[in-house]
């Protein structure tokens, strides 16, 4: 089946650091990848997407690339900020839209950024 | 529009008794999600409807866990009786049937003493 495999957490970086958060998958067929963002004490909230290879999603300076040879969509942002500490969820769908559901959500990695 | 809405944020039960946690989902989606979160085994899929009715509920933990979605626009998880184990948070999400996003409720905090 399905799976999503994040890098284990917390990752704590300082202020202003470069932030990877590493995440692969498998999937039978040809998925679109999400993050999400969850912080402390609110659900989870959609950062970003890319619904093909090769496609780049972005958000807030967050960025994401799908890379169908290495089944991996790594979360990479330049310059992190304390408003930034947050669980990230990596996620894979492999239903087409309308289809019954087939989200499949990674363990979440916990980012903490230090001033 | 005013986001999934989930109420209580907060339940506090003792054990045995039975918890109602509600959902009022985005007006016009068409899929509701019931989701279940703790450290030990993260976010886990308990049950899922489409038009109001339940498509799968694999992801029920057990019997003494029941869902309803009445009408559109409202939806119940039911536990009866609660268990310590069943402390957790439960997060409610919809979306439409076109897109695969789906927008979280802010969760209720379920703790069973």
């Amino acid at each position: 089946g399905d799976s999503v495999t994040q890098m284990e957490g917390p990752v704590t970086l300082s202020e202003e650091a470069f932030l990877t958060i590493n995440c692969t998958y498998t999937a039978t067929g040809y998925p679109s990848l999400f993050w999400y963002v969850q912080y402390p004490g609110e659900g989870l909230q959609l950062l970003l997407k890319a619904t093909k290879a090769d496609d780049k999603g972005s958000n807030k300076g967050f960025e994401a690339t799908y890379r169908k040879e290495t089944t991996s969509f790594h979360l990479e942002k330049g310059s992190v900020q304390v408003s930034d500490s947050a669980v990230y969820f990596c996620a894979l769908s492999d239903q087409a839209g309308g289809g019954a559901d087939g989200l499949t959500f990674g363990k979440g990695t916990h980012l903490i950024i230090q001033p | 529009d005013a986001g999934v809405i989930q109420s209580p944020r907060h339940e506090v039960t003792e054990m045995g008794q039975e918890v109602t946690l509600r959902c009022k989902p985005i007006s016009g989606h068409d899929y509701l999600f019931w989701y279940r979160q703790t450290m030990m085994r993260g976010l886990e899929l308990l049950i899922y409807f489409n038009n109001n009715v339940p498509i799968d509920d694999s992801g029920m933990p057990e019997d003494r866990f029941s869902a309803k979605m009445p009408n559109a626009s409202f939806s119940t998880l039911k536990i009866q009786p609660s268990e310590p184990r069943d402390s957790a948070v439960y997060f409610c999400a919809s979306r439409t049937n076109w897109d695969r996003e789906r927008y979280f409720g802010a969760g209720t905090r379920l703790s069973v003493l």
